[in-house]
């Protein structure tokens, strides 16, 4: 157990809906990052926040947006979806928000979209 | 553009013996490389790092080889055991003050065989 926690585990929906993941990062860990994994493909960085504030931006697309709340959960919020959008989409922290350092992954949350 | 790859999607070692995976990349701005493990259905666990100012860390069963001038990094599983099937990212960060995003390899999966 990395101490970092995603829901929902699953989440099945139709093309143009709206979703939101959600991830507690470990206690004590400013940093969340998200990234995503699509069949057979290898993880995919989607943006970092640290305290609060948007560090680093990677292939996120502009139907995605995330958010990290003053009690340092953040949410990736995910609109007008399509079926290239099913993925599995991971959460990780860490204490830093630059430089080097290892990162905990939670468990994921598959999104599938019909 | 990839810039780290794991070339062999999957490798297949009998109990006992090493377990050697393999990893490029191309960004001579990486300055710290991570391996991780995955199981299905759980996230990416962190197994090992390594800094570019080391060639070498070892961890119990697990050490990491670093060859800068290759850019070729390598993980050595001596003994492998059948829990260690599962599949294996490797990942790089490079310093800067816009984050630490991990970029990952596409992995490859293990089969230790009893």
């Amino acid at each position: 157990d990395s101490g970092v926690t995603q829901t929902p585990k699953h989440l099945i929906t139709a093309t143009g809906q709206r979703v939101t993941l959600r991830c507690s990062p470990r206690s004590g860990d400013l940093s969340v990052y998200w990234y995503q994994q699509s069949l057979d493909q290898g993880l995919q960085f989607l943006i970092q926040y640290y305290n609060g504030e948007e560090r680093a931006k990677g292939n996120i697309l502009e139907r995605f947006s995330a958010q990290q709340f003053p009690d340092l959960h953040s949410e990736l919020n995910l609109s007008s979806l399509e079926l290239g959008d099913s993925a599995l989409y991971f959460c990780a922290s860490s204490v830093v928000g630059t430089g080097s350092g290892e990162q905990f992954f939670g468990p994921g949350t598959r999104l599938t979209v019909l | 553009d990839q810039q780290v790859k794991q070339n062999s999607p999957s490798l297949s070692v009998q109990e006992g013996r090493i377990s050697i995976l393999n990893c490029d990349y191309t960004n001579s701005m990486f300055d710290y490389f991570l391996w991780y493990k995955k199981y299905p259905a759980e996230g990416p666990t962190f197994l090992i790092s390594i800094s570019s100012i080391k060639d070498k860390n070892e961890d119990g069963r697990f050490t990491v080889f670093l060859n800068k001038s290759a850019k070729h990094l390598s993980l050595h599983i001596v003994p492998s055991q059948p829990g260690d099937s599962a599949v294996y990212f490797c990942a790089a960060s490079a310093y800067n003050n816009a984050g630490n995003m991990l970029t990952f390899g596409g992995g490859t999966r293990l089969m230790v065989k009893p």
